[in-house]
């Protein structure tokens, strides 16, 4: 089963707007990740929000959190080419135990230069 | 700065071969992972070792077994292949130290299974 859900599941854009991807889950979460996959390659971890934070800011990243909603998002502002690749929520749930993550089905950003 | 790395990259197998996935970290972290990948999904756990000494079924752990060989190594077995388990199998690790961990992945093993 998955715990995050992703909307949209893809996404085009222009080199240079906004891309905004948002995240839903289902049970009580420590923390909540984004990641990044490049066609072909493993995950890249990019940013990190705890249960008790709302918002975080990391170069052109910035992912919110409402814990009230059990929803999160991410944007990515003035996108550029290098920016196509598939964005995975993935929850790390209170229940669970050894700092395990659940995924979601991603998000297929593509940049259009 | 190899991070974690993973063995054999391409795999091609017949049903009911075995076949062992390496995978190795060298950033001293407690925790390790095995993930599958199919088609246009997320990512979903098989096995994972929170410490030297520990395993644990995933979500998936039905036609695998795994051995958390030492701190660095934690290897995953295909005992009789089935067709069901071609994927794509990604190696992660964390360090264990304290909640609020990301992880660190590996480049994957791509598998056939014939």
């Amino acid at each position: 089963s998955q715990q995050g859900e992703e909307d949209p599941q893809a996404l085009s854009i222009q080199e240079g707007e906004n891309a905004t991807m948002n995240c839903s889950y289902k049970t009580s979460i420590n923390n909540l990740q984004w990641y990044r996959q490049n066609s072909g390659r493993g995950l890249v971890h990019l940013n990190l929000i705890r249960s008790n934070e709302r918002e975080k800011h990391s170069g052109r990243l910035r992912v919110t959190l409402d814990t009230s909603k059990k929803s999160s998002s991410l944007l990515i502002t003035a996108s550029r080419a290098a920016d196509t690749a598939s964005y995975f929520c993935a929850t790390d749930e209170v229940k669970a135990a050894g700092n395990k993550l659940t995924f979601g089905g991603g998000t297929r950003v593509l940049v259009k230069p | 700065n190899a991070g974690v790395t993973q063995t054999p990259k391409f795999q091609v197998l017949k049903t009911g071969q075995s076949m062992t996935l390496q995978c190795a970290q060298d950033m001293n972290h407690n925790s390790m992972y095995w993930y599958r990948q199919d088609p246009g999904m997320g990512l979903r756990l098989i096995y994972y070792s929170a410490s030297e000494g520990t395993t644990d079924k995933g979500e998936v752990p039905n036609g695998y077994n795994v051995s958390r060989l030492n701190k660095r190594e934690f290897s995953l077995r295909l005992e009789s292949a089935a067709p069901s388990q071609t994927s794509v199998y990604f190696c992660a690790s964390s360090d264990r130290t304290g909640f609020n961990q990301p992880q660190h992945f590996g480049d994957g093993t791509r598998l056939s299974i014939l």
